[in-house]
């Protein structure tokens, strides 16, 4: 069955570093791929979404691009501040009927100052 | 525009006791779901409604479990009896019908503690 793979976390990065969260994802179609976060004290939040291969989603500084090639989609920031810190969670689905999101474990990340 | 939200925000029972977790989501939304994630695993789909049809409730893990949308608009999830295993938090998205790639928006969740 379907599957999404993310790198364990948890991450501490200090205020203005590089970050990458790797996701790999097994699917028997075609899905859209989407990163959703969590932060202390709250519901998921949509980060991006990208919804066919070579699509870029961003926001808030965040991208990640959908590689069918490598069945990849990695989400980085160039320079992470300490309200980055939260869970990330990379996940797929089909929409439609097959709506329901397959999410990965999840990481953690803290940012210090 | 409110978000989805949830009642309650915690609940501890104990085990054989029966708890009832209650969803509202976005007006005018028709896809309902909802997820679980116990402690240091994946978030875990558990059903899906379309108004007040179950599409799918594929991931609803036994019969102990109940999930109902009376009217197409809140939801709740029966949990009776509860069980140990059950504890975890609960969530629930909503999103529109007749989008390819619906946005589902969470709640906040209900952290279940089964004691």
């Amino acid at each position: 069955g379907d599957s999404v793979t993310q790198m364990e976390g948890p991450v501490t990065l200090s205020e203005e570093a590089f970050l990458t969260i790797n996701c790999t994802y097994t699917a028997t179609g075609y899905p859209s791929l989407f990163w959703y976060v969590q932060y202390p004290g709250e519901g998921l939040q949509l980060l991006l979404k990208a919804t066919k291969a070579d699509d870029k989603g961003s926001n808030k500084g965040f991208e990640a691009t959908y590689r069918k090639e490598t069945t990849s989609f990695h989400l980085e920031k160039g320079s992470v501040q300490v309200s980055d810190s939260a869970v990330y969670f990379c996940a797929l689905n089909y929409g439609g009927s097959q709506g329901n999101l397959i999410f990965g474990k999840g990481t953690k990340l803290s940012v210090k100052p | 525009e409110a978000g989805v939200t949830q009642f309650p925000s915690h609940s501890v029972i104990e085990k054989g006791q029966t708890v009832t977790l209650r969803c509202d989501p976005i007006s005018g939304h028709d896809n309902l779901y909802w997820y679980r994630r116990v402690m240091g695993k994946e978030i875990k789909f558990l059903l899906h409604f379309v108004k007040e049809s179950k599409q799918d409730e594929s991931g609803m893990p036994n019969n102990r479990f109940l999930a109902e949308r009376t009217g197409g608009t809140y939801s709740t999830l029966k949990v009776q009896p509860a069980e140990l295993e059950d504890s975890g938090v609960y969530f629930c998205a909503s999103s529109q019908v007749g989008q390819l790639t619906d946005t589902q928006y969470f709640g906040p969740g209900t952290r279940l503690t089964v004691l």
